[in-house]
């Protein structure tokens, strides 16, 4: 049982390159989300998504694809880099979306650096 | 209260002492609160999930309670071990979203 994998775990992007971070999870989670870490801040909330098709903004947007075309992928699209992108991010996912009673499996981590 | 907010940032206690931390977050669309324990070069692993008032959930040395009428919530460990170190995170959950503090760092020092 593989949980949520995110690839991948390292990057260093120039500014104005586009990439995408890949999320996928094999639990059937019906929830899926994506969170940003930067030191001296909580993780923000960029983008989540509630089921299949079925995407939305978080605190924290700009800058920033979603798709969900499948239950179990959720990738995050950087259209055109910038350095206040640098940061961790986190892919999450949960069981059921819109009662907050499932805790989250978070990925392992991607270290985004642009320069 | 706007955000969600722990405290202390930081805190060093020695081996087998107990102690506890807060969580503090706004009462109004309230559905759930989290609890999340985030070791160094690991992702965050789940604690605690807490939806009611009076609330009071225990897994081993570790519980926690909730207050949502007052807007927080308590993280106690009891006697401390060293692989307790960890940044202790609480999360507020408002239906779709989840709102994070910036953590509680735990050094316990042999």
């Amino acid at each position: 049982n593989a949980g949520v994998t995110q690839t991948p775990k390292f990057q260093v992007l120039k500014t104005g390159q586009s990439m995408t971070l890949q999320c996928a999870q094999d639990m059937n989670h019906e929830y899926m989300s994506w969170y940003r870490q930067d030191p001296g801040m909580g993780l923000r909330l960029i983008h989540y998504s509630v089921g299949a098709g079925i995407t939305d903004q978080g605190e924290v947007p700009n800058g920033y694809n979603v798709s969900r075309s499948t239950t179990e992928d959720f990738p995050l699209r950087l259209l055109s880099a910038a350095p206040s992108q640098t940061s961790v991010y986190f892919c999450a996912s949960s069981l059921v979306s819109g009662t907050g009673a499932y805790g989250y499996t978070f990925g392992s981590g991607t270290r985004l650096t642009v320069v | 209260i706007l955000n969600v907010e722990q405290s202390p940032q930081s805190l060093h206690v020695q081996e087998g002492d107990s102690t506890n931390f807060t969580c503090s977050f706004p009462s109004s669309n309230f559905y759930a609160l989290h609890w999340y324990r985030w070791e160094t070069a690991k992702s965050p692993e789940a604690l605690f999930v807490m939806t009611l008032n009076g609330d009071e959930k225990k897994k081993g040395r570790i519980s926690a309670t909730l207050n949502t009428k007052e807007g927080y919530s308590y993280l106690y460990i009891k006697g401390s071990q060293p692989e307790d170190s960890a940044t202790y995170l609480c999360a507020r959950n408002t239906g779709n979203q989840f709102y994070f503090g910036t953590g509680t760092s735990l050094t316990v020092i042999p």
